[in-house]
């Protein structure tokens, strides 16, 4: 399967505890985001990297979250003392670099990872 | 800054009946529009993108969407819906590199 996989899919935990979560990309792919997504809602945008650069980080990511991708390649976002309220699913999607025939910003998704804060 | 209006949430049809799914987005630029789908226990995917040209823009699966300018709207359509079209329909705006999506609608289909 060469789409985008996460790991582990389902994460439970107790508050205070960190996690981290893997992503890899469809491997031709440069741009990855991470996405959260709550019951109800659509995915909404945490960080974005250009290849190991991250790029964007969006205003409502608190200090306890941090996204690195070494090497341009898999990327990993940690959440630091969870709190019950970072219970969502973490998605994360790859896209094609921009130029190459049919990319034009779609995102291909990764399976997410479930998390529970107890 | 963009952002995306889906005005149903939840929407109940009964097979061969037909949909339409409504989509408003703000955003000042030139913009890419995308309908996703997450089907059950599976993950997001692409059913259909707008980005130049025919503004009547066909996906899979015999959806098909229509960019209207003037109306800021990216409207969703299958003239005769499946039980298995059940699943969410999320859509996306992505003038820039980071798409921005709406809420989503449920659609349940009845057999």
């Amino acid at each position: 399967d060469t789409g985008v996989s996460q790991n582990p899919r389902h994460k439970i935990t107790k508050r205070g505890q960190n996690v981290t979560f893997r992503c890899d990309p469809i491997s031709e792919h440069n741009r990855l985001y991470w996405y959260r997504q709550t019951l109800g809602q659509g995915p909404e945008f945490l960080t974005y990297f250009q290849n190991e650069a991250q790029l964007e980080k969006s205003r409502l990511l608190s200090d306890r979250f941090s996204a690195e991708r070494p090497k341009g390649s898999f990327s990993t976002l940690e959440i630091q003392r969870t709190e019950q309220g970072d219970s969502a699913m973490y998605l994360c999607a790859s896209s094609p670099p921009p130029g190459l025939a049919g990319a034009h910003n779609e995102q291909f998704f990764g399976p997410g990872t479930r998390l529970t804060v107890l | 800054a963009q952002s995306v209006s889906q005005h149903n949430h939840h929407v109940i049809l009964s097979e061969a009946a037909s949909l339409e799914l409504g989509c408003n987005y703000s955003y000042g630029g030139t913009v890419n529009l995308f309908w996703y789908v997450q089907y059950p226990g599976q993950h997001l995917q692409l059913l259909l993108k707008y980005f130049s040209g025919d503004p009547l823009v066909k996906g899979i699966k015999g959806f098909e969407a229509e960019f209207i300018k003037s109306k800021f709207s990216f409207n969703l359509r299958k003239p005769s819906v499946q039980w298995s079209d059940t699943a969410e329909y999320f859509c996306a705006v992505g003038g820039s590199y980071i798409p921005t999506f709406g809420r989503g609608t449920s659609l349940i289909v009845h057999p």
